[in-house]
C-alpha cells in the first residue's frame, strides 16, 4: 500500500534554530508531491507541489526538496508564527486523483 | 476572493443518528473533495466531486455520502452515526479535477455521543 511517512512527529525550535522535516514515500511513479501547513483549528493551506527528484521550491522561510524516496521542509531561522502541523501528501500508484496525507509534523517555534 | 465555506462548524450527534454537512467552494472552482480528519488516522480521502459527478472514492462504509450540486456546492452526508466517526470533516475545492492545489475550509467538527 502506498504510505507516505513524516518524521519527527513533533519538534520543537528556538527562534532563529534552522531544522528539517522529513517525509519518505514508497509510491513509485511519484506524480507529485504536495506540502500544506495547517493550523489549529482551521483547513491545510497548500505551500508547494514538487514533482521531479532534484526540484526545490521556496517560499520566505521554507523551502522544500525531493529525492526519489523521500522530501525535506527546510526552515531557516523560524519565527513564531511559523508554528503549526506540516502535511505532506502523495497521489497513490494507480492514476486515482485523491491524495494521501502523512500524519504531519507538529512545529513549535518559542520566542 | 472568499473562500471555501464549511456549514456548520461544530455539532454534536448521538450514536445512529445522522448528519448533512455543507461545503461552498470556492467561485468558479467546479471540483470539491472531502476528507476526514482524526487524531490518530490524520486526513483519510472520503469522494471528490466533479460537475456533479462523483470520480473518486475513499475506503469508508456506504454509511458516508455525497453529491454536488450544479452550482458546485456539496452536501455529505453521514448516517447511523459511530462513536469513530466523531472527526473533523474537510471539504477542499480546486479549479479543475486531478491533482493540483486544494483549498481547505476551515472544516466541521463533528461529535457523536
Amino acid at each position: 500500500e502506498d504510505q507516505v511517512t513524516q518524521s519527527p512527529e513533533a519538534l520543537r525550535l528556538q527562534e532563529g534554530e534552522s531544522s528539517s522535516l522529513n517525509c519518505s514515500y514508497t509510491v513509485s511513479g511519484l506524480r507529485g508531491l504536495f506540502w500544506y501547513r495547517q493550523d489549529p483549528g482551521k483547513g491545510p493551506e497548500f505551500l508547494f507541489t514538487l514533482y521531479s527528484a532534484g526540484e526545490e521550491k521556496e517560499k520566505e522561510r521554507l523551502k522544500a526538496t525531493l529525492t526519489k524516496k523521500e522530501s525535506f521542509l527546510h526552515i531557516t531561522a523560524p519565527k513564531p508564527e511559523d508554528s503549526a502541523t506540516y502535511l505532506c501528501a502523495i497521489p497513490p500508484q494507480g492514476g486515482s486523483e485523491k491524495l494521501v496525507f502523512g500524519k504531519g509534523t507538529k512545529l513549535t517555534v518559542n520566542p | 476572493k472568499a473562500g471555501v465555506t464549511q456549514t456548520p462548524r461544530y455539532l454534536i450527534k448521538t450514536r445512529g443518528q445522522q448528519v448533512t454537512l455543507s461545503c461552498s467552494p470556492i467561485s468558479g472552482h467546479r471540483s470539491v473533495s472531502w476528507y476526514q480528519q482524526t487524531p490518530g488516522q490524520g486526513l483519510q480521502f472520503l469522494f471528490e466531486y466533479f460537475s456533479e459527478t462523483q470520480r473518486n472514492k475513499g475506503n469508508f462504509p456506504g454509511r458516508f455520502s455525497g453529491r454536488q450540486f450544479s452550482n458546485s456546492r456539496s452536501e455529505m452526508n453521514v448516517s447511523t452515526l459511530e462513536l469513530g466517526d466523531s472527526a473533523l470533516y474537510l471539504c477542499a475545492s480546486s479549479l479543475v479535477t486531478g491533482l493540483g492545489e486544494l483549498f481547505f475550509g476551515e472544516g466541521s467538527r463533528l461529535t457523536v455521543l
